[in-house]
Formats: C-alpha cells, sequence, structure tokens
C-alpha cells in the first residue's frame, strides 16, 4: 500500500518561497498510471488544488496560483516538491500530497498534510 | 477557475438518508464523469468515497452512492451513522485540463 509523506518548514516568512516535500513509500513514483499533486486547505475553508505531476515532468497547474508554482519530481529519491514563491497570510494552510489516477483524475491516496504559517 | 458549488451544511439524524449536491458548469461536472467525492473528518487524510460520478473504492461501504444530471453530480449516504460525520468535497476535470474541488459540506449526524 503506498504511503505519503510531507515535510518541510512549518513557517515561512511573508515574501519568502515556501518549499515543501512529498516521499512516496510502497509504491514507485515513477508508475505510467499516476499523477503526483498537492492540495491545499486554508484554515476554516476548503481544499484547493495546486498541480500535479508526471513522472517525465509533464506538469498542471491551478491557474490562480501558476505565476507562483513550481512541482517538480525527483525518481532517484521516490519523491516529489512544491515551491510556491512570493507567499503571504493568504498561503498559510495544511498542505497535502497525493496520488492522483491517470485516467480518472481522482486522489485514491493522500498524505496526513502539514500545516505551512506564513509569518513574520 | 471557479468552485464548485455545494451546500456548505447540511445534517441528518441516525438512519436517514442525505444528498448532497455538487453544481458545476458545461465546462467540468456537465462535459466529465470525472466526479469524485472525498469525506475528510478534521485533522485526518481526505479518503476517497467515490470516482467516475458513481463508482465506490474497495472498502468504501455501500451506503455511499454517487449519481449526476447535467451539471450537477450528487452523493448520497443512506442509513446515516454517527461516523459519517465529516466534511464531504467534490471534484471535477475540467476542459482546461486541471482540477476543481467544491467549497466543503459539513455533515452533522
Amino acid at each position: 500500500q503506498v504511503q505519503l509523506q510531507e515535510s518541510g518548514p512549518g513557517v515561512v516568512k511573508p515574501s519568502e518561497t515556501l518549499s515543501l516535500t512529498c516521499t512516496v513509500s510502497g509504491g514507485s513514483i515513477s508508475s505510467s498510471s499516476y499523477y503526483w499533486g498537492w492540495i491545499r486547505q486554508p484554515p476554516g475553508k476548503g481544499l484547493e488544488w495546486i498541480g500535479h505531476i508526471y513522472y517525465s515532468g509533464n506538469t498542471y497547474y491551478n491557474p490562480s496560483l501558476k505565476s507562483r508554482v513550481t512541482i517538480s519530481v525527483d525518481t532517484s529519491k521516490n519523491q516529489f516538491s512544491l515551491t510556491l514563491s512570493s507567499v503571504t497570510a493568504a498561503d498559510t494552510a495544511v498542505y497535502y500530497c497525493a496520488r492522483h489516477n491517470l485516467v480518472d483524475y481522482y486522489f485514491d491516496s493522500w498524505g496526513q498534510g502539514t500545516l505551512v504559517t506564513v509569518s513574520s | 477557475q471557479s468552485a464548485l458549488t455545494q451546500p456548505a451544511s447540511m445534517s441528518g439524524s441516525p438512519g436517514q438518508s442525505i444528498t448532497i449536491s455538487c453544481t458545476g458548469t458545461s465546462s467540468d461536472v456537465g462535459v466529465y464523469n470525472y466526479v469524485s467525492w472525498y469525506q475528510h473528518h478534521p485533522g485526518k487524510a481526505p479518503k476517497l468515497m467515490i470516482y467516475d460520478v458513481s463508482n465506490r473504492p474497495s472498502g468504501v461501504s455501500n451506503r455511499f452512492s454517487g449519481s449526476k444530471s447535467g451539471n450537477t453530480a450528487s452523493l448520497t449516504i443512506s442509513g446515516l451513522q454517527a461516523e459519517d460525520e465529516a466534511d464531504y468535497y467534490c471534484s471535477s476535470y475540467t476542459t482546461s485540463s486541471t482540477l476543481v474541488f467544491g467549497g466543503g459540506t459539513k455533515l452533522t449526524v
């Protein structure tokens, strides 16, 4: 059974760059059947899709975040990463990484989530 | 892209049935059968309950069912149980090759 685990700083200063890594275990990130994605949930709000990546490096981003987001993959470490630049308080959220079915567009495995607070 | 529209909250008594709606547009829910539903207990990872409008993953109770008509998808929970109390989110693929979630529905049992 695949497992995903987010890691990264819990606090980021305004205007700086948020960086998170998702480590995948129990399965290969190079599988041809899945994308690997990031979703966030601001306090008291709903889920927001950030984007996802295929092991080959193809990426898809939320248009509202596209100018600030980069998702990358490291197949040698079975990891994928999120960077979000020029953060503000509005980027404070629980960030989840998840595995995304390639054909039917649903997330079937999720990490536990990590809270990132943007504060000076 | 705009979030799919869900009722903010719903409630039901144990044993009852409830249906949560998820309204999108002809660019997402209305054009694809790639609608999925997630159950989210605060502090835990979201859990896939329904995919492709009406399919249940292995291990999900058959009390959960999904359907779609036009631009609106629905999640029905029958025989409500206390453990069903959670937030529920719908999601859809879009014609822009992106994904969009609903605003979420807080279910109280």
